[in-house]
């Protein structure tokens, strides 16, 4: 299993509608997670931070399942300039005493079409 | 604070040239990151360091590649010599923890001919 697994899309979603993103991580010892945005030929961007208990940004929200090990990513009302590709991203932990550091998904491709 | 600063943005080199990549992380970051993004592989931890001094390498492809942090305020990637399948766009972070939200660079964009 990989370390962060997302959905490489494209997901093509209309203007104003709902999309969700998952992301499963395969690490049980992490204790951080962010959703990052990347827009194209940009470096990422920390879009916001996954918390047990849920977290809402505006438009945003971001949730965590530790017993199935997954974060999702959900947009609503979506506008145009939402089109990128978020990133999710966990910490690997210090599991068997290895080092930490953040691990990246390898992104899901979002566009929003007018 | 300007944060991370990297440079050059763009680099174009021969093929068994050195390339030299630079950072400046943000001032009062511990942790500083190197990555690499390329499409087949998406963002690689290649190496970070804490407090200057390298934690964990595992993720640098090969001897060609080092990396050192002289002092808190720069670091420095360097591929000698260089091949075409080193280009890919790297990106320098920094950030308070390890386990936190990492600052990106704008990256340097790497094309070895």
């Amino acid at each position: 299993r990989k370390e962060v697994e997302q959905d490489p899309g494209p997901f093509n979603v209309p203007e104003g509608a709902t999309v969700a993103f998952n992301c499963t991580y395969s690490n049980s010892a992490s204790q951080s997670f962010f959703w990052y945005r990347q827009d194209c030929r940009k470096e990422p961007k920390l879009l916001m931070s996954v918390y047990s208990s849920g977290n809402e940004d505006g438009r945003f929200t971001a949730q965590l399942n530790r017993a199935s090990q997954y974060i999702s990513l959900l947009i609503r009302d979506s506008k145009l300039s939402d089109s990128a590709t978020y990133l999710c991203v966990v910490n690997k932990g210090y599991s068997g005493g290895g080092a930490d550091g953040l691990t990246f998904g390898k992104g899901t491709h979002l566009i929003i079409q007018p | 604070d300007a944060g991370v600063i990297q440079s050059p943005r763009h680099e174009v080199t021969e093929m068994g040239q050195e390339v030299t990549l630079r950072c400046k992380p943000i001032s009062g970051h511990d942790y500083l990151f190197w990555y690499r993004q390329t499409m087949m592989r998406g963002l690689e931890l290649l190496i970070y360091f804490n407090n200057n001094v390298p934690i964990d390498d595992s993720g640098m492809p090969e001897d060609r590649f080092s990396a050192k942090m002289p002092n808190a305020s720069f670091s420095t990637l360097k591929i000698q010599p260089s091949e075409p399948r080193d280009s890919a766009v790297y990106f320098c972070a920094s950030s308070l923890r390890s386990e936190a939200e990492a600052f990106f660079g704008q990256g340097t964009r790497l094309t070895v001919v």
